[in-house]
């Protein structure tokens, strides 16, 4: 079934950390790929997003991503994490040939220790 | 722009009880989304529409749950009647013909004793 898996559920990682994050989706032909953040007892916030060029896409607060066409991937990484990183990351993906819709991946949680 | 504006923020609800979520797109954007978000399941998309006309209700679980968009600056997902099951936090989005990122609102939390 398509779908799109986020392989990390918690994360628990010290300040100044590195983290990373993996998503792998199923779809095939051409995807728009997007991370969101929702902070605790917030909404969703667009982090980053990639829909062609340089496959290596740099979003806010530090975060960055790659989108790895032959691995079906598009991992969130960032070199340093700061305790108010602390938060869920969804990964989530867009298939051209289906319209409008955006598929989410089930989230990771991420709790950075001060 | 005041953003995807979502209410009620909370409900608490008795089940078989009728629910009501409501939604403001942002003006201009012509795609409206329900989300419903569960610690079991995550971000489901229940239902999405295009300029107004539902374009792929494929997630909403079961016929309990109606969504409708009778014009470009409003949306209601209802539930009805409701079940203890279905409390979640709903979540409405919307996003311009043009560009692919969604804009989510605030949410609204439905707790169904």
């Amino acid at each position: 079934a398509q779908s799109v898996s986020q392989h990390n559920h918690h994360v628990i990682l010290s300040e100044a950390a590195s983290l990373e994050l993996g998503c792998n989706y199923s779809y095939g032909g051409t995807v728009n790929l997007f991370w969101y953040v929702q902070y605790p007892g917030q909404h969703l916030q667009l982090l980053l997003k990639y829909f062609s060029g340089d496959p290596l896409v740099k979003g806010i607060k530090g975060f960055e991503a790659e989108f790895i066409k032959s691995k079906f991937s598009f991992n969130l990484r960032k070199p340093s994490v700061q305790w108010s990183d602390t938060a869920e990351y969804f990964c989530a993906v867009n298939v051209h040939n289906q319209g409008g819709k955006l598929i989410f991946g089930q989230g990771t949680e991420l709790s950075v220790k001060p | 722009d005041a953003g995807v504006i979502q209410s009620p923020r909370h409900e608490v609800t008795e089940m078989g009880q009728e629910v009501t979520l409501r939604c403001k797109p942002i003006s201009g954007h012509d795609y409206l989304f329900w989300y419903r978000q569960t610690m079991m399941r995550g971000l489901e998309l229940l239902i999405y529409f295009n300029n107004n006309v539902p374009i792929d209700d494929s997630g909403m679980p079961e016929d309990r749950f109606s969504a409708k968009m009778p014009n470009a600056s409003f949306s209601t997902l209802k539930i009805q009647p409701s079940e203890p099951r279905d409390s979640a936090v709903y979540f409405c989005a919307t996003r311009g013909s043009r560009a692919n990122v969604l804009t989510f609102g605030a949410g609204s939390r439905l707790t169904v004793l």
